[in-house]
């Protein structure tokens, strides 16, 4: 497709478990974003990569979130031990390296954790 | 880091009013671009409207309109004739003109009475 591509749409997981969301982004779109949004707030920045490397990973609120990709393409956001707290929907965006354009969303996964 | 500020979480209409959003943002860059997002109970995060930061004319996509004020670093959205579809969560955006970070408000949430 040509818009960016989140999956799983929903996932709920029992406390402590580990989850992996993924992120597809347009095809040629270097620059990749992760938020977190819990209900009825506003955007919590955790990630942005460049390519593959993440320039800055200042918003990841703890060490048992980490996020890779790979090929300067796929992403992949990890949550280790998670926590009830950890429940909200994540947006993946991306975007070309520079310029006036917008950030083109996926439509996020919804992460429940019992 | 830059910041952008929406004062009002909530705002509702009457359906065929127009209403406006406010949004204010802080930075010492004279290159940058601005960004309206719309977001329905889909979760799905579409643009709506852009404004580079050297253009003085105001940008206008049909019913929606901005008010640009540079040097007040006001950015406020207007929506005319307004629609029961346009009832969603409002985030105003920052990107520099250098960088590649996104930068978004907390939104206003937006209600538009029949």
């Amino acid at each position: 497709g040509a818009g960016v591509s989140q999956s799983p749409s929903n996932k709920v997981t029992e406390k402590g478990k580990d989850v992996e969301l993924r992120c597809d982004p347009i095809s040629g779109h270097t620059a990749l974003y992760w938020y977190r949004q819990s209900l009825g707030q506003g955007l919590e920045f955790l990630i942005y990569f460049q390519g593959n490397s993440a320039p800055d990973k200042s918003g990841l609120p703890s060490d048992r979130f980490s996020a890779e990709r790979t090929g300067g393409s796929v992403s992949t956001l990890t949550i280790q031990r998670t926590q009830q707290e950890d429940s909200a929907v994540y947006l993946c965006a991306s975007s070309p390296r520079l310029g006036n354009t917008e950030a083109f969303f996926g439509q996020g996964t919804r992460l429940t954790v019992v | 880091a830059q910041t952008v500020t929406q004062s009002q979480p909530e705002m509702s209409v009457q359906e065929a009013e127009t209403v406006t959003l406010s949004c204010t943002y802080d930075t010492s860059e004279s290159d940058y671009y601005l960004f309206w997002y719309k977001q329905p109970p889909s979760r799905q995060m579409i643009l709506v409207i852009r404004q580079e930061a050297y253009k003085q004319q105001n940008a206008t996509e049909n019913r929606f309109s901005v008010n640009f004020q540079k040097a007040a670093k006001s950015f406020s959205l207007k929506i005319s004739d307004s629609q029961l579809g346009d009832a969603a969560m409002y985030f105003c955006a920052y990107r520099s003109g250098t960088g590649n970070q996104f930068y978004f408000g907390t939104g206003t949430s937006l209600t538009v009475i029949p």
